[in-house]
């Protein structure tokens, strides 16, 4: 059973402060990991992918990467109210269909003006 | 702009009718697309792979008589849930990737609201 495990929040922060979302997932075979935005009644948004150990940073998003102890996460600098939405790690185990994702449950984060 | 186009954005059905969704990839060919389902407050659960030109690979649980993919070309495919009832209810999201590369991402179309009245 591969597995991605979020807390479900609501993470709140303040306007300005920085949001980390973390992420574990069990499948030691995964291979790429895609950080997702989903607002109410929307469908998800692609904000970061990552599949190097390490940080990759993307304008006020950075995604950290550690495969050895099986977490991803994604920091958010200067949050903004319009930040506030669920954010989705989604995990990859690549094969010839493709990325076949399996999503975490979400992690809620609420920024406050 | 947007890859990945789902039609319609929302539809109330009676129990028993039948709803067919459209996922087409915009600009691309997409040999496979995903379909997945949310319920309100829960994560997106793949309910199938759809495959041109063969039969879509359901997810355990998932009845496949119930939820008739067809996937007859590279740009088009459909889900039509049969026989539809009240606990059918939910949102409905196709996904493409562009290609197979391991960091090519699922890109999502906006999603389907479906009421079962």
């Amino acid at each position: 059973q591969k597995e991605v495990e979020q807390n479900s929040g609501p993470l709140s922060v303040p306007e300005g402060a920085i949001a980390s979302l973390n992420c574990t997932y069990s499948d030691r075979g995964s291979q790429s990991f895609f950080w997702y935005r989903q607002y109410s009644g929307k469908s998800p948004e692609l904000i970061m992918f990552i599949y190097s150990n390490g940080d990759k940073e993307d304008g006020r998003f950075t995604a950290q990467l550690n495969k050895a102890s099986q977490y991803v996460s994604l920091l958010i600098r200067d949050s903004q109210p319009s930040d506030s939405a669920t954010y989705l790690c989604a995990v990859t185990h690549f094969n010839n269909a493709g990325n076949m994702l399996t999503f975490g449950g979400g992690t809620r984060l609420m920024v406050k003006p | 702009g947007a890859v990945v186009s789902q039609h319609p954005s929302r539809v109330i059905c009676k129990s028993g009718t039948s709803v067919k969704i459209e996922c087409r990839s915009l600009d691309f060919q997409a040999t496979t697309m995903f379909w997945y389902r949310q319920f309100p407050k829960q994560s997106l659960m793949l309910m199938a792979t759809s495959n041109e030109g063969s039969k879509a690979t359901y997810e355990q649980g998932v009845e496949k008589d119930k939820f008739l993919i067809n996937h007859a070309s590279l740009t088009l495919s459909t889900l039509t849930v049969t026989s539809a009832h009240p606990e059918d209810s939910s949102f409905y999201i196709c996904s493409a990737s562009l290609d197979t590369r391991r960091d090519s991402p699922l890109h999502f179309g906006n999603g389907t609201r479906l009421t079962v009245t």
